[in-house]
C-alpha cells in the first residue's frame, strides 16, 4: 500500500485534458510544497515531470501543470496527445523522506 | 549530458545480500544527493534512503534500517546500494536517481532487476 493515493486510472479523448489527483497527509503533500510528478513507460525509468508543485523543468511541454490544495495534489495535463498515454506517479518530501503514489495509468482513446 | 548508469540484473537466494552500483557522469558528483527507488512488479515506486556523496550522511527509510547501507566512491563518482537478508518481497527493480536541487528526483538510472527466488 503506498503513502499517496491516487486513482488507478483515467483517460481521456485526444486533444482533451484529464486531471490526475494525489492525496496524502499533512506530514507529507499538505506540510511542503515538495510535490513531484514522474511519467513512466512500461520498461523505462520515471522521468520527472513537475516539481516543486508547479514548476517544470527544461523540456517538459507547459501541457503539463501541477497544483496543491490541503492534503491533495493533482497534475494536469492538456491537449492529450497519444504519447501522453504512460503511468504516472506522484511523489512528496516527507520530512527527510520521500514517500510515492501507486500510479495511475492514463488511456488516450 | 548527466548519465547514471548501474550495474547488471542479479538473482539471489532469500536470505543473501545484493549490492547494485550506480556510476554517474555528466555533473558535480560531490553536489548533488543520489536517492536510491525501488519498484515491484506493477507497484508504485518506494523510496529506499538516500546519500551526500560529499559528507557520507544517509538516510534510510524505516522499514529498511538496519539491512540497507548506501556509500559513495568520490574517487570513481560511484554511488552503491547493499541490501541484506533478502526475501521474495525483495524482489524489484531498483533504480538510483539524482536530487536536483531542488525536492525532486531529476535524472534516474536504467535501473537493476533484483530477482530473490530459492
Amino acid at each position: 500500500q503506498s503513502a499517496l493515493t491516487q486513482p488507478r486510472s483515467v483517460s481521456g479523448s485526444l486533444g482533451q485534458s484529464v486531471t490526475i489527483a494525489c492525496s496524502g497527509a499533512t506530514m507529507s503533500v499538505g506540510g511542503y510544497n515538495y510535490v513531484s510528478w514522474y511519467q513512466q513507460y512500461p520498461g523505462e525509468a520515471p522521468k520527472l515531470l513537475i516539481y516543486d508543485v508547479t514548476k517544470r523543468p527544461s523540456g517538459v511541454p507547459d501541457r503539463f501543470s501541477g497544483s496543491k490544495s490541503g492534503n491533495t495534489a493533482s497534475l494536469a495535463i492538456s491537449g492529450l496527445q497519444h504519447d501522453d498515454e504512460a503511468d504516472y506517479y506522484c511523489s512528496s518530501y516527507a520530512g527527510k523522506s520521500w514517500v510515492f503514489g501507486g500510479g495511475t495509468k492514463v488511456t488516450v482513446l | 549530458q548527466i548519465q547514471l548508469v548501474q550495474s547488471g540484473a542479479e538473482v539471489k537466494k532469500p536470505g543473501a545480500s545484493v549490492k547494485v552500483s550506480c556510476k554517474t557522469s555528466g555533473y558535480s558528483f560531490v553536489t548533488y544527493d543520489t536517492s536510491w527507488v525501488r519498484q515491484a512488479p506493477g507497484q508504485g515506486p518506494e523510496w529506499l534512503g538516500w546519500i551526500n556523496a560529499n559528507n557520507g550522511n544517509t538516510r534510510y527509510a524505516q522499514r529498511f534500517q538496519g539491512r540497507l547501507t548506501l556509500t559513495a566512491d568520490t574517487s570513481t563518482t560511484t554511488t552503491f546500494m547493499e541490501l541484506r537478508g533478502l526475501t521474495s518481497d525483495d524482489t524489484s527493480i531498483y533504480y538510483c536517481a539524482r536530487l536536483g536541487p531542488f525536492y525532486g528526483m531529476d535524472a534516474w538510472g536504467q535501473g537493476t532487476t533484483v530477482i530473490v527466488s530459492s
